[in-house]
């Protein structure tokens, strides 16, 4: 089946740096990939779309300048944490379709999640 | 406005009994499409179920079955002979299309656990 890989699961990082996390379709190309975070006993909140070539859609109230997202391949796509503060600190998860607008028939793939930890 | 809704923040079942966590949704939308998930204490997110808006029968995954009625706009998940292991977060979601992008969209979730 479908798998995403996300690197890495687990970072700790100082306040003021920043931090990518990868997020990579291994056996399929991901027309589109979300992001999306999860704060502790939380839902999941979508923070942006991306379509491979094209710049993000972000949800409203999310920073663009501070989550910078990159869609460059049909396999890759990365979240940039920038100038990262112990309030960005949650559980980042991706997920990846195949397939475009409207196509019903393809499912969406999750990566394992990244657990950001910002000090 | 709330397009997903799961009313039970959490819900305890006996192992081998069976348990329905419920979602409804809204949506203006024709075609449409509603997950659920099951995310254990990892984090990882597990699909269980499938059912799309015109699919006329109930879908069935082995254990999880989705009881889908769409007047009442709920989808709810009956997860038949407990096991231990099915104690996690369950989330339902909705494929919503906006613009050019099918986008899912979660509920706030329901904690389930399975006792002895």
């Amino acid at each position: 089946g479908a798998v995403v890989s996300q690197h890495p699961s687990r970072v700790i990082c100082k306040s003021g740096t920043s931090v990518k996390i990868e997020c990579r379709s291994l056996d399929f190309q991901a027309t589109t990939m979300f992001w999306y975070r999860q704060f502790p006993k939380q839902s999941l909140m979508l923070m942006a779309t991306s379509n491979e070539g094209s710049k993000a859609t972000y949800e409203q109230g999310v920073e663009k300048d501070k989550f910078l997202i990159n869609h460059a391949s049909l396999t890759l796509s990365t979240l940039t944490v920038t100038s990262a503060h112990p309030e960005d600190s949650s559980f980042y998860i991706c997920s990846a379709r195949e397939g475009h607008t409207g196509d019903m028939g393809y499912g969406y793939t999750f990566g394992s999640g990244t657990r950001l930890t910002v000090v | 406005a709330q397009k997903i809704t799961q009313t039970q923040p959490g819900m305890f079942v006996q192992e081998k009994e069976a348990v329905t966590l419920d979602c409804t949704y809204d949506t203006s939308d024709q075609s449409y499409g509603l997950f659920w998930y099951k995310q254990p204490s990892s984090g990882e997110m597990i699909f269980l179920i499938y059912q799309g808006s015109y699919d006329e029968q109930n879908a069935t995954e082995g254990r999880y079955s989705l009881n889908f009625q769409k007047a009442r706009k709920s989808a709810n998940l009956v997860i038949s002979a407990s096991q231990l292991g099915d104690s996690a977060m369950y989330f339902c979601a909705m494929r919503e299309t906006f613009y050019n992008t099918d986008k899912l969209i979660f509920g706030t979730g329901t904690r389930l656990q399975v006792f002895p």
